[in-house]
């Protein structure tokens, strides 16, 4: 069955440091989002990105944050200069259909440490 | 924000007798509404859905009752199996939000023998 992938799994950085989150979508999905859970909080929505754009993002994702698609196959969230408060699990997720909030898959997250 | 609340944050139930999980919602405009469940380590799994156009559907052992004038909505599990034992998540969005999904805060659920 088709799944979601990211890595890394785990990724410990110093505040201040770009860090990049890559995921691999399921190949034929044309919405993919990204989200992040606080520990004990609630998962968050950060972005969604359709034909090679954002096509909305939340207040969280101001502008230390980006997304790209560089090659057709990857998806990847960059932090630029990461803060303590960005220490969390990020999950990726891809969509085939309508993008309006149907069946959404999930990858198994990484969870970032900044330190 | 509290658009999507799941107030009760465990559930215990013994294997074979259903499962309850209840989540209420504050938006109107929510018109998709999701169950996830997931397990320690992992990423959210999707479980079942229901439009606002329908207040109840049915995928195996699992059913999703939609009520929209009281906009609450409850997952029901019959017969609980061990390998139920998760965080359930009720996710609510909105059909011209880019797919944005609001989650709850979640309902873990231990089956026991």
């Amino acid at each position: 069955e088709p799944e979601v992938t990211q890595t890394p799994s785990h990724q410990v950085t110093q505040m201040g440091q770009e860090v990049i989150l890559r995921c691999v979508p399921i190949s034929n999905h044309l919405y993919f989002y990204w989200y992040r859970q606080i520990l004990g909080q609630k998962v968050e929505f950060l972005v969604s990105f359709y034909n090679n754009e954002i096509s909305e993002k939340s207040e969280i994702f101001d502008d230390q944050f980006s997304v790209e698609r560089p090659d057709g196959s990857n998806f990847t969230l960059k932090i630029r200069s990461t803060k303590l408060e960005d220490s969390a699990m990020y999950f990726c997720a891809s969509e085939g259909l309508a993008g309006e909030g149907g069946e959404q898959y999930f990858g198994p997250g990484t969870r970032l440490t900044v330190t | 924000d509290q658009q999507v609340k799941q107030n009760s944050p465990s559930l215990s139930v013994q294997e074979g007798r259903i499962s309850i999980l209840n989540c209420d919602y504050t938006n109107s405009m929510f018109d998709y509404f999701l169950w996830y469940k997931k397990y320690p380590a992992e990423g959210p799994t999707f479980l079942i859905s229901i439009s606002s156009i329908k207040d109840k559907n049915e995928d195996g052992r699992f059913t999703v009752f939609l009520n929209k004038s009281a906009k609450h909505l409850s997952l029901h599990i019959v017969p609980s199996q061990p390998g139920d034992s998760a965080v359930y998540f009720c996710a609510a969005s909105v059909t011209d939000s880019w797919g944005k999904l609001q989650f709850g805060a979640g309902t873990q659920v231990v089956v026991t023998p």
